[in-house]
């Protein structure tokens, strides 16, 4: 079991451009996640999903777009990236059948916007 | 609106010494709490959780946290610092009437000192 993976794990932009990371997992879980983590801010939520097909807003979705075509994967874009988007990605994955929502996460993509 | 407060950004201890980080949350139904922590550079994982039962919960490494529902607080304690455990540690809760989402604290930055 691999569990959630991400890619890339680090990447260099220049302002405007874009990108796609990915995130997949392999324990069939049926809600994933994508936060960014910002120094003295903890974890934000950008967007997530709980399903197959499906994806809601989190905290902070401006200027990111998901999509969920597989159960397993979780695409993170970012159409014209700013500079305030230099963040560490996090993915995460959770059951969705428990009562309780523990996650599990990704190691991370680290992304700089010049 | 649910909400997670870690009290100090930052903790220092000895090694050998104590640890105590702090979480309050506020809910007048008692949720499910976890503890995550995360290594340098590294993602989140699981330290410990309180679902049901036993209000003293143990976790990995030696860590321990105790549910106390007239206080809404889920402090985690470790009796002897070791160097490995610096690192950043982040309360979590998962409301009973949503499994959707975690509520995050803003983490709390253990240091070691020799």
């Amino acid at each position: 079991n691999a569990g959630v993976t991400q890619t890339p794990k680090f990447r260099v932009l220049k302002t405007g451009q874009s990108m796609t990371l990915l995130c997949a997992q392999d324990m069939n879980h049926e809600y994933m996640y994508w936060y960014r983590q910002d120094p003295g801010m903890g974890l934000r939520l950008i967007h997530y999903s709980v399903g197959e097909g499906t994806t809601a807003k989190g905290e902070v979705p401006d200027g990111y777009n998901v999509s969920r075509l597989k159960k397993q994967n979780f695409l993170l874009g970012l159409e014209s990236a700013a500079p305030s988007q230099t963040s560490v990605y996090f993915c995460a994955s959770a059951r969705g059948e428990s009562p309780y929502n523990e996650q599990f996460f990704g190691p991370g993509t680290r992304l700089t916007v010049l | 609106a649910q909400s997670v407060t870690q009290l100090g950004s930052h903790v220092s201890v000895s090694e050998g010494a104590l640890v105590l980080l702090r979480c309050n949350y506020s809910s007048s139904v008692p949720p499910y709490l976890f503890w995550y922590v995360q290594y340098p550079n590294q993602g989140l994982q699981l330290l410990l959780k309180y679902t049901t039962g036993a209000t003293l919960v143990k976790g990995i490494n030696g860590f321990e946290a105790e549910f106390k529902k007239s206080e809404t607080s889920f402090h985690l304690t470790k009796p002897s610092a070791h160097m490995s455990d610096a690192a950043e540690y982040f309360c979590a809760v998962s409301p009973m009437d949503s499994n959707y989402q975690l509520i995050w604290g803003a983490g709390t930055k253990l240091i070691i000192k020799p």
